[in-house]
């Protein structure tokens, strides 16, 4: 069982580029969300989503893109990378909110955009 | 989120001294949970709080939730080194249905 799985660990993009960050959970739970976490800031939702076909936005949604096409897998996108999107990543899965479950959360991935 | 306030932000003290963290509201919270961070980590669940008046403990750490459901404090005793790290409050329902928010976190030292 290896919960919440995150990957890259560490990714260093140039202004502009694109990128997938992998999120994936083998606790067949429905709710999966993003993160960003910044220095004194705490984490802000990004996006999340409640089963397989359906997201909604969270707190800070531009400039991301999410699909949720399976229970198990939720990546993040990013479209064209910008400096104000450096930050530390974090995805997370748990029953559905109004469960008032837990979410185990993934190791985080560390994202600098020069 | 600024619908939740954690203070203070960042906390030094003595290894053996007691502690708090304070996690607040404005609005009722359904659903309070606290984590904590080890540096350069993901986030580890501590404890959920759920009824107004109620308080859970693990080990050395106990959380309470007030009675109006709208503060939530997380206490210390007898700090050790492994207590070092950033803890998190989160709750449910504060920016709609489905979304579990956070506060800005507080950033413990524990000095020997």
């Amino acid at each position: 069982n290896a919960g919440v799985t995150q990957t890259p660990k560490f990714q260093v993009l140039k202004t502009g580029q694109s990128m997938t960050l992998q999120c994936a959970q083998d606790m067949n739970h429905e709710y999966m969300s993003w993160y960003r976490q910044d220095p004194g800031m705490g984490l802000r939702l990004i996006h999340y989503s409640v089963g397989a076909g359906i997201t909604d936005q969270g707190e800070v949604p531009n400039g991301y893109n999410v699909s949720r096409s399976t229970t198990e897998d939720f990546p993040l996108r990013l479209l064209s990378a910008a400096p104000s999107q450096t930050s530390v990543y974090f995805c997370a899965s748990s029953y559905y909110r109004d469960s008032n479950q837990p979410q185990h959360f993934g190791d985080g991935t560390r994202l600098s955009i020069l | 989120s600024q619908e939740l306030e954690q203070s203070p932000q960042s906390l030094i003290v003595q290894e053996g001294k007691n502690l708090t963290i304070n996690c607040t509201s404005s609005k009722t919270l359904y659903g309070l949970y606290w984590y904590k961070q080890k540096y350069g980590e993901g986030l580890i669940f501590l404890m959920m709080l759920q009824k107004g008046g109620e308080e859970k403990s693990h080990e050395k750490i106990t959380a309470k939730l007030d009675e109006k459901k709208q503060q939530s404090s997380l206490h210390i005793t007898a700090s050790q080194p492994s207590h070092a790290g950033i803890y998190l409050c989160g709750a449910d329902g504060l920016l709609g249905a489905q979304k579990l928010v956070f506060g800005q976190g507080t950033r413990l030292t524990i000095n020997p």
